[in-house]
């Protein structure tokens, strides 16, 4: 069974950094396209990053140069590593699996505030 | 960057209609195109993938169509489960986007 947990949410202050983890069993994160999407309280699907198989790493807009992707094959871990947190990047942080996103986590909080 | 536009932002519709939501492409996209079903304090579900395949355990009441920029995502006979938040979303980039959401409501 696919499964994925994310975890490392939390409230953090601006301009501050956090790692966020999505643990991963059921099949190899190297093996297929993971994605971090985001949703603000209140408002719509963001899609914020892919990693794909091959290592290749893509990012929304607003979030590049601040956000890192990476996996750990040997935790069969995806991580979003956050740098600069900003208020408007609050939102529940999901990661989600595949080319169309089939599978996703239950979602992990973060709150940019002061 | 691909930009996706939905179509109404808020439906309101009864039980046993037919509805349908749109979604544009600011460019072709194919049919790398997906929808899901959001309802309050849940996780997304993909209903439909490549534009018009059934997801696996999907009611056959959804359906997808459309390529190029121009799609659209109808349910036949409107359910009290289906009352929710559907979003479409590209893939046919390196960086996918998300339609703004079209709420169903009960009218």
């Amino acid at each position: 069974e696919v499964q994925l947990v994310e975890s490392g949410g939390g409230l953090i202050q601006p301009g501050g950094s956090l790692r966020l983890s999505c643990a991963a069993s059921g099949f190899t994160v190297s093996s297929d396209y993971m994605s971090w999407v985001r949703q603000a309280p209140g408002k719509g699907l963001e899609w914020v990053s892919v990693i794909y198989g091959g290592g290749s790493t893509y990012y929304a807009d607003f979030v590049k140069g601040r956000f890192t992707i990476s996996r750990d094959n040997s935790k069969n871990t995806l991580y979003l590593q956050m740098n600069s947190l900003r208020a408007e990047d609050t939102a529940v942080y999901y990661c989600a699996r595949g080319w169309a996103f089939g599978y996703w986590g239950q979602g992990t909080l973060v709150t940019v505030s002061s | 960057d691909i930009q996706m536009t939905q179509s109404p932002s808020t439906l309101s519709a009864s039980v046993g209609d037919r509805v349908t939501i749109t979604c544009r492409a600011s460019q072709s996209i194919s049919s790398w195109l997906a929808w899901y079903q959001q309802k309050p304090g849940k996780v997304p579900k993909l209903l439909i993938f490549k534009a018009s395949s059934l997801e696996s355990g999907v009611p056959s009441r959804f359906s997808g169509s459309g390529s190029g920029t121009e799609f659209s995502l109808t349910i036949s006979s409107l359910q009290p489960d289906d009352f929710a938040t559907y979003y479409c979303q590209q893939y046919n980039s390196d960086s996918r986007t998300f339609g703004q959401g079209t709420k169903v409501e009960i009218k």
